[in-house]
């Protein structure tokens, strides 16, 4: 069974400091892989995902994420961080060519921005 | 346009009642999705439904769970004879089709459901 290790429960950053949030996956064949935000009080919102093509993958607001095969990661970095970036990330990984068990989250890490 | 919508927003409710939230998925979404975001477990699916399709019941955590879906689109998570660890948000997402993971996964603010 596929499972995704996020092994970083808090992270606390510095407003304007780089980030780096990991992202281990256990899967057999080629996963899809996705990261989620979730902000207080709001829904889970898709930053990036990657299916196949270039392991570096650009999403919404400045994020990115590297896909490694070699070391089963997909770990989300932004080089500047702003305060509104404080927040609950997720990483999910989904069974490549169906999705009819849904995605297998990370549970998840903490992000804390200092001022 | 609208988002997934979900309801109640909140519920509070006693052990052993039963429980019914509501999830109305994006117009035109054919897949919908159920899942769990509780302290000790993180975020686990549930549930997927493909428009008119009996659904993957695979991963409901008791029989004491189920849903349904009507019409293709508007799903209902029921409860019943609610336990303390039934406890958690409720989420829901729809995406344009369940036959690829590539079509993303919308989600729905929750439903926080509390058992007394």
């Amino acid at each position: 069974a596929q499972s995704v290790t996020q092994p970083d429960i808090h992270i606390t950053v510095s407003e304007g400091a780089s980030l780096e949030l990991r992202c281990n996956y256990s899967y057999g064949a080629t996963p899809y892989l996705f990261w989620y935000v979730q902000s207080p009080g709001q829904g889970l919102q898709l930053l990036l995902k990657y299916f196949s093509g270039d392991t570096l993958v650009q999403g919404i607001k400045g994020f990115e994420a590297e896909f490694k095969r070699s070391q089963s990661s997909f770990n989300l970095r932004k080089p500047s961080v702003h305060w509104s970036d404080a927040a609950e990330y997720f990483c999910a990984v989904g069974e490549s060519g169906g999705g009819a068990d849904g995605l297998t989250f990370g549970k998840g890490t903490h992000l804390i921005i200092q001022p | 346009g609208a988002g997934v919508s979900q309801s109640p927003s909140n519920k509070v409710t006693e052990k052993g009642k039963d429980v019914e939230l509501r999830c109305d998925p994006i117009s035109g979404h054919t897949a919908l999705y159920w899942y769990r975001q509780s302290l000790g477990q993180g975020l686990e699916f549930l549930i997927y439904f493909q428009g008119n399709s009996a659904p993957d019941k695979s991963g409901l955590p008791s029989d004491r769970f189920s849903a349904e879906r009507t019409g293709g689109s508007v799903s209902t998570l029921t409860i019943q004879r609610t336990q303390q660890e039934d406890s958690a948000v409720y989420l829901c997402a729809s995406s344009l089709a369940v036959s690829t993971l590539q079509e993303t996964q919308y989600f729905g603010p929750g439903t926080r459901l509390l058992v007394l």
